[in-house]
């Protein structure tokens, strides 16, 4: 079964940075591009960005690409969002997903929620 | 960006009658291979976004034929035949035609 478990989340305070952690399962990571796409609490779903599935390639939203970083350990399975500088308009629910062959976000994980307030 | 544009419903919509959600997209997601890269999800309450239909009209795996997928390059529609209480949530169009990719901004579905 095909698992992605994110973690990380809390509340941070406005201009700290956030590392957030998605650990995959019950497939190749490796195999895989990588997506994290954000929903804020008036439900609008974002894209932040995706990376190749050896981590040599990278995309981001233009709004986010100054302080959003992507990264993978393909040993570990795992994804990696690095956040600095964080605002209140941050404030989010952030979800790790699998992109398909068929160009597709064909797993989600579970949500890791990020407040952004002093 | 491409601005995915989504259309309300009229709910809620009674228990075994159909529903259509409609998407918009500004500029034609039509590939030069044939492919048009619309996808819909489902959000249902408390959980995470499953994928429900993608090519704009190809069925993921698993899911209901009750659901249909169709449109031309910029106009598409969601078709529920049937609703159920389990189909009650979000819908959300997305593009993956180029980046940054952009989803519509969801259309809830209540069952009476």
């Amino acid at each position: 079964e095909v698992q992605l478990v994110e973690s990380g989340g809390g509340l941070v305070q406005p201009g700290a940075s956030l590392k957030l952690s998605c650990v995959a399962s019950g497939f190749t990571f490796s195999d895989y591009w990588m997506s994290w796409v954000r929903q804020t609490p008036g439900k609008t779903m974002e894209w932040i960005g995706d990376i190749k599935y050896d981590g040599s390639y990278t995309n981001y939203a233009p709004s986010l690409k100054n302080r959003f970083t992507i990264s993978r350990d393909n040993a570990k399975s795992t994804l990696y969002l690095q956040m600095s500088n964080v605002r209140s308009e941050d404030t989010a629910t952030y979800y790790c997903t699998r992109e398909g062959y068929v160009y597709v976000m064909d797993a989600w994980g579970q949500g890791a929620s990020v407040t952004v307030s002093s | 960006d491409i601005v995915m544009t989504q259309g309300a419903l009229p709910n809620p919509v009674p228990s075994g009658e159909s529903a259509s959600i409609t998407c918009q997209s500004s500029k034609s997601l039509l590939h030069s291979n044939g492919k048009t890269y619309l996808n819909w999800y489902l959000q249902r309450p408390g959980q995470s976004p499953q994928l429900l239909i993608y090519w704009m009209s190809t069925r993921a795996s698993g899911v209901s034929d009750r659901f249909s997928g169709s449109g031309s390059g910029t106009d598409f529609t969601l078709k529920i035949s049937s609703v159920e209480a389990e189909d009650v949530g979000v819908y959300y169009c997305q593009q993956f035609l180029e980046y940054p990719l952009t989803f519509g901004s969801g259309t809830k579905l209540e069952i009476k």
